[in-house]
This record gives structure tokens, sequence and C-alpha cells, in this order.
């Protein structure tokens, strides 16, 4: 049961405009949710983070939206860049069971 | 350098077989992560370690997998009689603390592909 979802494999954006990356969970429980960077043949790497407690947090050209009563969260980069291109994950954490849960990722390609 | 590295970097094997994986993580960092990404999945949260201790094994996907750490640096995935649905990229984490909203430092990962 897949309880972190990013139903968008992929998404292409013109450089210089926004990209959205979503991510719908199912868990109301979840306390924390994080952002990773893939680069092909590499390990991800932590972007950024928000607690359930907050609905926004932003770092530079990164902002992450939480909407709990939708269980949605997004992430935005306004300008996009061609070396933002990469796969996102959405992760969900939860204090109860100690466990993270990643979304199958959303590949983004920015377009010069 | 001074990041997370991990061993091998690809491997092939036979089904049945036995294999070992191991993690070094950062120097310092007492949080030790196993993930798993198996071709159009997710990330796959295996255990993780805090210190030596794994307070919670539930995430392994069977008992032919186990973990260990030792000394609080170096960990071991040891996957036994190997399936051909354990082919996927291992990934080892590091923080350096256990905490939720701490950033984890992956490796490259392994590339496991069983025959």
């Amino acid at each position: 049961d897949q309880q972190v979802k990013q139903n968008s494999p992929s998404l292409s954006v013109q450089e210089g405009r926004i990209s959205i990356l979503n991510c719908d969970y199912t868990n109301s429980m979840f306390d924390y949710f994080l952002w990773y960077k893939k680069y092909p043949a590499e390990g991800p790497t932590f972007l950024i983070s928000i607690s359930s407690i907050k609905d926004k947090n932003e770092d530079g050209r990164f902002t992450v939206f939480l909407n709990k009563s939708a269980k949605h969260l997004s992430l935005h980069i306004v300008p996009s860049q061609p070396g933002d291109s990469a796969v996102y994950f959405c992760a969900a954490y939860t204090n109860t069971g100690n466990q993270f849960y990643f979304g199958t990722g959303t590949s983004l390609t920015v377009i010069p | 350098g001074a990041g997370v590295s991990q061993s091998p970097s690809n491997k092939v094997t036979e089904k049945g077989k036995d294999v070992e994986l191991r993690c070094d993580p950062i120097s310092g960092h007492t949080a030790l992560y196993w993930y798993r990404q198996s071709l159009g999945q997710g990330l796959e949260f295996l255990i993780y370690f805090q210190g030596n201790s794994a307070p919670d094994k539930s995430g392994l996907p069977s008992d032919r997998f186990s973990a260990e750490r030792t000394g609080g640096s170096v960990s071991t995935l040891t996957i036994q009689r190997t399936q051909q649905e354990d082919s996927a990229v291992y990934l080892c984490a590091s923080s350096l603390y256990w905490d939720s909203n701490q950033p984890q430092h992956f490796g490259d990962g392994t590339r496991l592909s069983i025959l």
C-alpha cells in the first residue's frame, strides 16, 4: 500500500519558469515531509523538509507547501534551471514506527 | 572522500547465493540507514541504526535479509539465498544523529543483479 504517491512520473519546464512537483499522502499522522533530488547513478540528496505543524518552508529557489486537509504537498522551484533536471522524491516520516515512506519520484526536465 | 561510501558498486550473482553489501558512513554520523530502489519503484526504507542498535527491523523484506553495524561505523547488509526479486539498487545513508528532520547523506548505491 503506497502511503506516499507522486502521480506524475515526469515533468518538463522551460528554463526560468516555475516547476511544481506534487505529492499526495494517505496517513494523517506523518510528522515530517522531505524532498530529495537524485541524479542518474548517484544517491539522492536532501533538498528541503517541512514539519507537519507548518504550511510553508522556503530555502532559496525552493519552497515546499503543505496542505494537511488535502493531504498534499508540493515543491516549487523558481526560477527553474537546467541543473535542476533530476528525479525528485517526496518522503514522509512518522514518529510512530520510526519509518520513512517514499514516493516513486518525478523526473523533472528543465529545457534551456 | 568525506561522503558515504558503498561497496561494491555493482554485484552480479546467481540465484541462491549469499551477498554482502557494505556501507561506510560519514565519520561522526551516528545514524545509518539502508534503502532499496527496485526498477520502477520508489525508495523503500529497510532499516536504520542509531549507533550499533537497530530498534526496528520490520522494514526488512524477509528473514533472508539481515544487517549489522559494529563500532558505530561500518554497516553490512546481508542477503541470504538471493532471489531474482532482490535485484535492485541498495542505498545507504547516514546523518549526524537520529532525527527525522536531519538531512541524510546518501552513498551512490550498490546495483545488485540476481541471475
